[in-house]
Parts: structure tokens; C-alpha cells; sequence
């Protein structure tokens, strides 16, 4: 069965960066990309940006542009997502989201990661 | 920059129908998924390509897009459909949108 599994929660300073990691399995990985959406404590959710994982190729959110780096790992089938000058706002789980459905859907997602930026 | 609007809360009694909508510009040209999320979870697709429905999916919810609305509706609502529901589309340069939500209550 295809499963996301996300690294644990972390904690980090104000000007620190973070690394989350988005594991999949159960489907063949270069088939599909992944998204990183995020949901700040009581908010919406907001769309971060995505990468292709045939390519490598990368979009991202004009919100973060500059600060979010995604990449992927085609012999672990891993994708990571790394936020760099954090600030308290960026206090929020992140969750990895497979598109399927001819990318027309969000379909499978990981269990989210809380990171929590604090000094 | 693309924006979707949603009303913040819906409420109703077991076995009505709810209606949930999401505006934004010129929307029915887009392609519109909706998400049910609830408390402590992760998003769950239940609507997708405006109308089409996830496996898995019961069958009382369902979709439409036209002009500058999607609407989710939801027929006979259950207490298990109690929960905040998103929808989501594509702005012209391929970059994700989501709406602000809509909190369901079934009384």
C-alpha cells in the first residue's frame, strides 16, 4: 500500500533551518510528484511547493521563495523539504502530499511533522 | 495573487444536506479537489477533477465548478462528517492555492 511517513518534530531557534524528510513507498516513485503543504496552529492550509521526482525539477510557493529548498533521493524514495531563516511564524505542521488522479489530487499524504520555532 | 474564499462555518442537523462553497476568479476555468480534515489528522481527498469522487469515498458527497463558485455538497449529512473541509485549485503558474476552510457542524 503507498505510504508517506515523515520525520519526527523539531524544534529550532529563530534564524535556524530545518530538514524534513517524506518517505515513500508502495508505487513506483518517479511516476509522481510531491508536495509540501503546511497548516499553521488554527489556520488554513498553504501550499509550499513541489517536486518532480522523475527530474528533480521544483516549483515553489512565491511565499517562500528563497527560503524552501526541496530535493529528492530517487535510491531512497525520499523526498526532503529544508526552511531556512525561521521565525516564530513558521510554527506549523508540514505535510508531504503525493498528486494522483492524473494530478488532479492530493492523494495519498504523510502523518505531518510539527516544527516548532522558539527561542 | 489567486485567492479562494470559503465560509468560515456551516452548521446543520443530521440528515440535511450541506453545502459548502469556494469562490474565487473565473474558478469554474480551473479544476477545484476538496479535503476533509479533521481534528489532529492529515487532509483526505474526497472530491477531485470538480466531481469525481476517491475510491473509498461514500457516494453522499459530491461536486460542481461553474462560473466563479465550486460547490461541495454533502446529502444526508452524518456526525462523522463533522470536520473542516478545504478546497483547493491551481493558479495560473502551476502553484497550489488552497481555501481558508469551512468548519462543518452536524447539530
Amino acid at each position: 500500500q503507498v505510504q508517506l511517513v515523515q520525520s519526527g518534530a523539531e524544534v529550532k531557534k529563530p534564524g535556524a533551518s530545518v530538514k524534513i524528510s517524506c518517505k515513500t513507498s508502495g508505487y513506483t516513485f518517479i511516476g509522481y510528484s510531491i508536495h509540501w503543504v503546511r497548516q499553521a496552529p488554527g489556520q488554513r492550509l498553504e501550499w509550499m511547493g513541489k517536486i518532480n521526482a522523475d527530474n528533480g525539477n521544483t516549483k515553489y510557493s512565491q511565499q517562500f521563495q528563497g527560503r524552501v529548498t526541496i530535493t529528492r533521493d530517487t535510491s531512497a524514495n525520499t523526498v526532503y523539504m529544508e526552511l531556512s531563516s525561521l521565525r516564530s511564524e513558521d510554527t506549523a505542521v508540514y505535510y508531504c502530499a503525493r498528486l494522483g488522479y492524473g494530478g488532479y489530487g492530493f492523494d495519498y499524504w504523510g502523518q505531518g511533522t510539527l516544527v516548532i520555532v522558539a527561542s | 495573487s489567486y485567492e479562494l474564499t470559503q465560509p468560515p462555518s456551516v452548521s446543520l442537523s443530521p440528515g440535511q444536506t450541506a453545502n459548502i462553497t469556494c469562490s474565487g476568479d473565473k474558478l469554474g476555468d480551473k479544476y477545484v479537489c476538496w479535503f476533509q480534515q479533521k481534528p489532529g489528522q492529515s487532509p483526505v481527498l474526497v472530491i477531485y477533477q470538480d466531481n469525481r469522487r476517491p475510491s473509498g469515498i461514500p457516494e453522499r458527497f459530491s461536486g460542481s465548478n461553474s462560473g466563479n463558485t465550486a460547490t461541495l455538497t454533502i446529502s444526508g449529512t452524518q456526525a462523522i462528517d463533522e470536520a473542516d473541509y478545504y478546497c483547493q485549485a491551481w493558479d495560473s503558474s502551476s502553484a497550489g492555492v488552497f481555501g481558508g476552510g469551512t468548519k462543518l457542524t452536524v447539530l
